[in-house]
């Protein structure tokens, strides 16, 4: 168990409207992860950060934003929903070891945009 | 560019009998790969990993995988399937997220769901 918690797990909202996701770790690891999930294409990453208030764009950003404050937290925005954005949404931890080689993800946030 | 290709997006198995998950991969750079397991409205599970050494790597379940350089491929294999390990698998490679690598992705296939029969 990585300590990683997703909230909501489960969200449905409409087109246009504001909505943040929330990933939160107990260890006190660096590199954090947004990667969605869609059917064919495996997961994809969103954005990444590798410290508080340090994040970068990943390969499928457009629409999103993100904030780390605190270790602990990463939130993922999107600024104005669209359906394409339906997907479920895993955050995942790197430990550092190996290089931050490896990652360990959360249980998920399944979010419908109608 | 660095991919990861799973050939069969879905492999049915009778319970106990020998699966092959097959997973090749694309890379220019060091190869470092992984093997996760989802199972349904879960979040994914490190099954095994390949970061150096021994190119046979065994992992959790019973699961182990065979790292083949000239081949390209990491493919996963359990010697006697259970129910229990229906589930959808997902092969990845890790890649420098920018130049120095300092900092690294998962880029995934696409999975395969291993649907075990009774």
């Amino acid at each position: 168990d990585a300590g990683i918690t997703q909230s909501p797990r489960h969200k449905v909202t409409e087109t246009g409207t504001p909505v943040t996701l929330r990933c939160h770790q107990t260890e006190n690891h660096r590199y954090m992860y947004w990667y969605r999930q869609d059917p064919g294409h495996g997961l994809r990453l969103i954005h990444y950060s590798y410290g508080v208030k340090d994040t970068d764009k990943g390969e499928v950003s457009d629409g999103y934003s993100v904030s780390r404050s605190k270790t602990e937290d990463f939130l993922l925005t999107l600024e104005s929903a669209t359906s394409s954005q339906t997907s479920v949404y895993f955050c995942a931890i790197s430990p550092g070891t190996s290089g931050n080689l490896e990652q360990y993800f959360g249980p998920g946030t399944r979010l419908t945009v109608t | 560019a660095q991919s990861v290709t799973q050939l069969d997006s879905q492999v049915p198995v009778f319970e106990e009998a020998p699966v092959e998950l097959r997973c090749n991969y694309s890379s220019s750079v060091s190869v470092y790969l992984f093997w996760y397991v989802q199972y349904p409205n879960q979040g994914l599970q490190l099954l095994l990993k390949y970061l150096s050494g021994s190119t046979l790597v065994k992992g959790i379940n019973g699961f182990e995988a065979e790292f083949n350089k000239s081949q390209t491929s990491f493919h996963l294999r359990k010697p006697s399937v259970h129910i229990s390990d229906t589930a959808e698998y997902f092969c990845a490679v890790s890649v420098p997220l920018n130049y120095g690598g300092a900092t690294n992705k998962l880029i995934f296939g696409t999975g395969t769901l291993l649907a075990v029969q009774p």
